[in-house]
């Protein structure tokens, strides 16, 4: 596609319902990454994929936040047993390659969610 | 570990005036890159200027420029000629060759009044 594609939009879920994020990278980036920005905070990086693989998962959150790619395209990131601090704005971003200047990162219009 | 901070929170200037948006950063790396993210209501980052740090010559892309000051490490963005579209909310982000992705500030929130 033209660009890096969320879904959804929005979500609204009820504390402790599992949710799962989509994003749909611009075809042929090798590289994808999950960002997680809450209200009036910069944006925290959750964790990034180099084709199918994680190399490290540590700035997940939590062991109830999970990621994974498969064919070196579409990710999922799924947040189960939902809190109220979960509520954020999730972004995802996919770049030719990882960690290069000449490889900014495109970003999505990342997914709202709001966990009631 | 890298740190980058925006030391304010929101500006706002006058539509066609100029307005430096400063950026600090924390790192004990040599080689690295400094970006400028501008993110608008409509949610999605859009890249507005980047800078190698090897590079000693500021970068500019049309009304916007930086000035990189590698010793103080210092990265501020310049926008010239304001205009009401520039309002937005921009992160200065870091990344360097070991890192896992980019680290990004706070963000200012620039308001350009007409």
């Amino acid at each position: 596609g033209a660009g890096v594609s969320q879904s959804p939009s929005n979500k609204v879920t009820e504390k402790g319902k599992d949710v799962e994020l989509r994003c749909d990278p611009i075809s042929g980036h090798t590289a994808l990454y999950w960002y997680r920005q809450s209200l009036g905070q910069g944006l925290e990086f959750l964790i990034y994929f180099q084709g199918n693989s994680a190399p490290d998962k540590s700035g997940l959150p939590s062991d109830r936040f999970s990621a994974e790619r498969t064919g070196g395209s579409v990710s999922t990131l799924t947040i189960q047993r939902t809190q109220q601090e979960d509520s954020a704005v999730y972004l995802c971003a996919s770049s030719l390659e990882f960690g290069s200047y000449n490889s900014p990162l495109h970003f999505g219009n990342g997914t709202r969610l709001t966990v009631t | 570990a890298q740190t980058v901070t925006q030391s304010q929170p929101e500006m706002s200037v006058q539509e066609a005036e100029t307005v430096t948006l400063s950026c600090t950063y924390d790192t004990s790396e040599s080689n690295y890159y400094l970006f400028w993210y501008k993110q608008p209501p409509s949610r999605q980052m859009i890249l507005v200027i980047r800078q190698e740090a090897y590079k000693q010559q500021n970068a500019t892309e049309n009304r916007f420029s930086v000035n990189f000051q590698k010793a103080a490490k210092s990265f501020s963005l310049k926008i010239s000629d304001s205009q009401l579209g520039d309002t937005a909310m921009y992160f200065c982000a870091f990344i360097w060759g070991g890192a896992d992705g980019l680290t990004f500030g706070k963000g200012t929130h620039l308001i350009i009044q007409p």
